[in-house]
C-alpha cells in the first residue's frame, strides 16, 4: 500500500545534539512538507520541497535543515541551534494542488 | 496574513447526536481542507472542497466562499469519531497550507 512512512515514532536527544527525522513516502508525490505541532496551535510549516534538490524555508525555518536527494525521501534535521525542540514533527507529501498525506509524526523530547 | 479560526475548541457530546465544527478564515482561497488527526496523532484527509457540500458517509462539508466559511457535520455520532479536526486553507496563488488550531471532539457511549 501506498503511504508515508515517518521513522522512529519516539526520538530523544540531549542538549546540543543534532538529530535527524526520517519521511519516506512511496506515492510518487513531487512536493513534501515538514510541520510542527504544539499544544493549543495549529500545525506550522517548517520547510518544504516541490522538486528534487530543491527546498524552501516555511514559517519556522530556524533551527532546521532539510534536504531532497531522492524524490521519495525528505528527512528533517534538528540542529542543537533549535532551542525549543520539544514537539510533534509531521511530514506530508502531495501532487500539486492535491490534499496532503500525512505521516503518523514523530515526538521528539530533550532528555 | 491569512487567519484560520476553528470553533468550538473542544466538544463533548453524546453517541448519537448530530455534531457540528465551524471553520472561518480571513482571505480569498481556492480551497479548504477538513483534516482528521487521530489520538496517535496520525492525520487522514477527509475532504477538499471549493465550494457548496461534500458527504462521505457520515461526514458532511459545507463551505460558503463568500461569508468565509465552512462547517463540518457528523450524523449519528459515534466513540470512534473521537479524535481532533483541523481546517486548513491554502490562500490564492500558495500551496502552503495555513491550518487552525483544531477542535478536539469526544464521543460518550
Amino acid at each position: 500500500d501506498g503511504g508515508i512512512t515517518q521513522s522512529p515514532k519516539y526520538l530523544f536527544r540531549k542538549e546540543g545534539q543534532n538529530v535527524t527525522l526520517s519521511c519516506e513516502q512511496n506515492l510518487n508525490h513531487d512536493a513534501m512538507y515538514w510541520y510542527r505541532q504544539d499544544p493549543g496551535q495549529g500545525l506550522r510549516l517548517i520547510y518544504y520541497s516541490q522538486i528534487v534538490n530543491d527546498f524552501q524555508k516555511g514559517d519556522i525555518a530556524e533551527g532546521y535543515s532539510v534536504s531532497r536527494e531522492k524524490k521519495e525521501s525528505f528527512p528533517l534535521t534538528v540542529t542543537s541551534a533549535q532551542k525549543n525542540p520539544t514537539a510533534f514533527y509531521l511530514c506530508a507529501s502531495s501532487y500539486s494542488n492535491q490534499p496532503q498525506h500525512f505521516g503518523d509524526g514523530t515526538r521528539l523530547s530533550i532528555l | 496574513k491569512n487567519e484560520v479560526e476553528q470553533s468550538p475548541q473542544n466538544l463533548t457530546a453524546q453517541e448519537g447526536e448530530f455534531i457540528t465544527i465551524n471553520c472561518s478564515y480571513s482571505v480569498g482561497i481556492s480551497a479548504l481542507h477538513w483534516l482528521q488527526q487521530h489520538p496517535g496523532g496520525g492525520i487522514v484527509s477527509l475532504f477538499m472542497l471549493s465550494s457548496g457540500k461534500k458527504k462521505h458517509g457520515r461526514l458532511i462539508a459545507t463551505i460558503n466562499i463568500q461569508e468565509k466559511h465552512s462547517s463540518l457535520h457528523i450524523t449519528a455520532s459515534h466513540p470512534r469519531d473521537s479524535a481532533v479536526y483541523i481546517c486548513a486553507v491554502p490562500p490564492f496563488g500558495n500551496e502552503k497550507l495555513t491550518f487552525g488550531t483544531g477542535t478536539r471532539l469526544t464521543i460518550i457511549p
